[in-house]
């Protein structure tokens, strides 16, 4: 099993409406999430980090995490053509290493 | 600016040739790490650094090979690249681990092993 999973997609949406991207981890110690945005052919960038359980507001995206549950959201309010990109879920485990998912493709239609 | 530079961008190889790829970062972070990019696989971890002389390996390490004498410096290097190292691969680095605020990445080098 694959230490970060994510939901496979892609995931197509029309401009203005709620983008949801979902990730589930399995390393019940992991402690911080990271959220990248990846265009094609360009390296990842790093968007969201949360430590905490709860949700976690930056602009248009909303991250949320439930450690309970093993589950880490990413939410992109009022979607843009520009937000059109693979999005990267990724979990720092208790051995300090970085495991991302697989990504999710968005495509927000105009 | 600060920033990771990776080099080469593109690199095309026959299998058995030895080859590095350059990684340099200006932001004196202690923290690098080289991930291959495949599809359908995600970003898979190869090596990474804590610090100056520490490496240690990731999930895919065989066949390849780093190297940590400069803080700023982490190249890659492949003693005899086989055709399944055909990839993506991007070098990245944090200020003091990924716990503390993710990584920066470079800007990715595309190889072909033929």
């Amino acid at each position: 099993q694959k230490e970060v999973e994510q939901n496979s997609g892609p995931l197509s949406v029309p401009e203005g409406a709620i983008a949801s991207l979902n990730c589930t981890y399995s390393d019940r110690g992991s402690q911080s999430f990271f959220w990248y945005r990846q265009y094609s052919g360009k390296s990842p960038e790093l968007i969201m980090f949360i430590y905490s359980n709860g949700d976690k507001e930056d602009g248009r995206f909303t991250a949320q995490l439930n450690k309970a549950s093993q589950y880490v959201s990413l939410l992109i309010r009022d979607s843009q053509p520009s937000d059109s990109a693979t999005y990267l879920c990724a979990g720092v485990s208790n051995d300090y290493k970085l495991s991302f998912g697989a990504g999710t493709t968005v495509t927000v239609r105009a | 600016e600060a920033q990771v530079t990776q080099n080469p961008r593109y690199l095309i190889t026959v299998t058995g040739k030895k080859l590095t790829v350059t990684c340099s970062q200006n932001m004196n972070h202690e923290y690098m790490s080289w991930y291959r990019q495949d599809p359908g696989l995600g970003l898979r971890q190869i090596y990474y650094s804590m610090n100056v002389e520490v490496t240690d390996k990731g999930d895919v390490p065989e066949g390849y090979k780093v190297s940590r004498k400069e803080k700023r410096n982490f190249p890659l290097i492949l003693e005899s690249p086989s055709p399944n190292q055909t990839s993506l691969y991007f070098c990245a680095s944090s200020q003091r681990g990924p716990t503390t605020g993710g990584y920066t990445f470079g800007s990715g080098t595309r190889l072909t092993v033929v």
